[in-house]
């Protein structure tokens, strides 16, 4: 089917280590974008790629950096994990970035992360 | 993007329309209402937008005032598997990234 996928589904970091989201469409979505989500909360921007070979930062960007690799790829990267950034990540991508051609995003399901 | 305010929880009966309201009286006129949903766990899916006009689609009707200072999201025979929280969003139409989550509107569907 197509949509979003994310890998891994979980993951367990010590604190200080870093690792690499991986988010993958196969919707050929100009724009993809990443969010975190802490409990109780709704979903924060941390990154967004309006366009292959592009990206800029969204409200929380400190801690992370990001990768728009092809068309289809954009990864999240810690480069040392704290246990701030305990949270739910999720991916999206949309035609493109503007509203109104944008009839709405398509999210992965979600890669969960602790750091102890 | 407009400020929108949502009900932090609502209930249902199996069957029954769903009606699930949000406030946006800071909206300008060229601010789209986006709603969507979470099931619990899972990522939000996109359910409608709209402008101006009242919009149906196979997964619900959207309902926006004259003045668009608010709408209301209306699941007409809400299911079990509607349980989930409910954000309404407003996005500008030359907003090249931002859509903002607030905590949305559980909505939980008994039996």
């Amino acid at each position: 089917n197509a949509g979003v996928t994310q890998t891994p589904k979980f993951q367990v970091l010590k604190t200080g280590q870093s690792m690499t989201l991986q988010c993958a469409q196969d919707m050929n979505h100009n724009s993809m974008y990443w969010y975190r989500q802490d409990p109780g909360m709704g979903l924060r921007l941390i990154y967004y790629s309006a366009s292959e070979g592009t990206t800029d930062k969204g409200e929380v960007p400190n801690g992370y950096n990001v990768s728009r690799l092809n068309k289809r790829e954009f990864s999240l990267r810690l480069e040392s994990a704290a246990p701030s950034q305990t949270s739910v990540y999720f991916c999206a991508s949309s035609e493109q970035a503007r509203a109104p051609l944008n009839y709405g995003y398509t999210f992965g399901s979600g890669t969960r992360l602790t750091v102890v | 993007d407009a400020k929108t305010t949502q009900p932090p929880s609502m209930d249902c009966a199996e069957g029954r329309a769903a009606n699930l309201p949000c406030n946006h009286s800071t909206i300008s006129g060229n601010e789209y209402v986006y709603w969507y949903r979470q099931i619990h766990s899972q990522g939000p899916q996109y359910i409608i937008h709209g402008l101006k006009n009242n919009e149906t689609n196979e997964m619900a009707s959207l309902i926006i005032t004259e003045d668009r200072k608010s709408s209301t999201l209306i699941l007409p025979h809400a299911t079990l598997r509607d349980t989930a929280v409910y954000y309404c969003i407003g996005r500008s139409g030359g907003s090249n990234y931002k859509l903002t989550f607030g905590k949305g509107t559980l909505l939980t569907v008994n039996p």
